[in-house]
């Protein structure tokens, strides 16, 4: 079974540029969270979709947003990108049984990092 | 306000020793998640715990739900278990973000 699938791994872009990341779950599973970490903030959690709503939504601007599909692939967008924005961007899928409320294992992607410059 | 805290921030052990790493937390909480993450940023679920005791292979994580905290043990530690060592756990009544202690780096000597 392939596991979480982020692409691209590093991308490198310009102030005030946008960018948009992708993450394939593992198949079968409904629940994408995306984290941002920073060596002065560690791992922050921006939003989690189940079944192509968004759940919850961490304390971040308005810049950043994502989307899921019926497929369960998400991805986020980042706006007018700032240099405090280099960071590596982790995504998480989980609950292969469907139900929102069931805490399930979270399985990590390989992360894409984004330096902006 | 929810918080995650561990300790200690980093750690030094030489080969085959036994090593634990803390992790506390403020307030109830449904699930607490141990991470493994190497350099280059992948991280690694090892554990997923709501309450006793879990063990695999070298690796054992135990909780106590009512002194809020929990702990990971490595018995036995080897070079490659060079990493950090993430805390994470998801609060009663979130819907489904993971709040994250610090890390633990933890780097084990031959």
């Amino acid at each position: 079974k392939a596991g979480v699938t982020q692409t691209p791994r590093y991308l490198i872009k310009t102030r005030g540029q946008q960018v948009t990341l992708s993450c394939s779950p593992i198949s079968g599973h409904r629940s994408v969270s995306w984290y941002q970490q920073t060596p002065g903030q560690g791992l922050q959690f921006l939003f989690e979709y189940f079944s192509e709503t968004q759940r919850n939504k961490g304390n971040f601007p308005g810049r950043f947003s994502g989307r899921q599909f019926s497929n369960s692939r998400s991805e986020m967008n980042v706006s007018t990108l700032e240099l405090g924005d280099s960071a590596l961007y982790l995504c998480a899928s989980s609950n292969p049984q469907g139900n929102p409320r069931l805490n399930t294992e979270a399985f990590f992607g390989q992360g894409t990092r984004l330096t902006v410059v | 306000k929810n918080e995650v805290e561990q300790s200690p921030q980093n750690l030094t052990a030489q080969e085959g020793e036994f090593i634990t790493i803390n992790c506390s937390y403020s307030v109830g909480i449904s699930a607490l998640h141990w991470l493994q993450q190497h350099p280059g940023g992948g991280i690694v679920s090892l554990f997923m715990l709501s309450s006793g005791k879990k063990k695999h292979g070298r690796l054992i994580a135990t909780i106590n739900i009512q002194e809020k905290h929990s702990s990971l043990h490595i018995t036995a530690s080897h070079p490659r278990d060079s990493a950090v060592y993430i805390c994470a756990v998801r609060f009663v009544g979130s819907q489904g973000n993971l709040i994250f202690g610090k890390g633990t780096k933890l780097s084990v000597k031959p």
